[in-house]
């Protein structure tokens, strides 16, 4: 059984940097790709990015210039950091697990449990 | 890139058969067969219910299809259940390792 916990700092202040991340327990941490997507409240999923274990990444468009992945093979775990927030980027924030590298896309079908973080102004 | 254009709210009756459309482009949906949708429920993370445009992982009933024509995915769930009424997104690759979802569309079972 697959299972996604994550965990990072809840409340940010404008322009501080955000920091999640989300460990892997059960089944492969090398097959597959490793998401973040974002919720802002009674709004609609936006995917940030994904990262493979050999650190390949890729990035929405819209948040690449702000956005690092990282990966720690190690403790089968991936970060995300985002940097200068605003209040635009209060969101619930998900890990997810997606396709096997290189193959489909968009099959996020283990989720984390959701972190709210909330930026003040 | 835009949102996929999902309609806001739908709406059925137990029993009956609803379908949510999923609107994009031929740089995405129309693109490719990487359409994917989302189940979720009030407070909870979403639900993987289709993947690769009409393949439903282990566990998700049959209940719950998808199709697509042209740049227009479909996700179909008959005979409609009380515990259906969530809200669904759809999602697509969009090329260069992109992925962009739609705006969400609100189930209500009558």
């Amino acid at each position: 059984q697959v299972q996604l916990q994550q965990w990072g700092a809840g409340l940010l202040k404008a322009s501080e940097t955000l920091s999640l991340t989300c460990a892997v327990y059960g089944g492969s941490f090398s097959a597959f790709t490793w998401n973040w997507i974002r919720q802002p409240p009674g709004e609609g999923l936006e995917w940030i990015g994904d990262i493979h274990h050999g650190g390949v990444t890729n990035f929405n468009p819209s948040l690449k210039s702000r956005v690092t992945m990282s990966v720690d093979t190690s403790k089968n775990q991936f970060s995300l950091r985002l940097n200068s927030v605003t209040a635009a980027d209060t969101a619930v924030y998900y890990c997810a697990r997606g396709g096997v590298f290189g193959g489909s896309y968009g099959e996020l079908d283990y989720w984390g449990q959701g972190s709210l973080v909330t930026v003040s102004s | 890139q835009s949102a996929l254009t999902q309609p806001p709210s739908a709406s059925g009756s137990p029993g009956q058969s609803v379908t949510i459309s999923c609107t994009g482009t031929s740089s995405d949906v129309g693109g490719y067969n990487f359409v994917s949708w989302f189940q979720q429920h009030p407070g909870k993370a979403p639900k993987l219910m289709v993947y690769d445009v009409s393949k439903r992982p282990s566990g998700v009933p049959a209940r719950f299809s998808g199709s697509k024509s042209g740049n227009t995915a479909s996700l179909t769930i008959s005979g409609l259940q009380a515990e259906d009424e969530a809200d669904y997104y759809c999602s697509s690759y969009t090329g260069n390792n992109n992925l962009i979802f739609g705006g969400g569309t609100k189930l209500t079972v009558l």
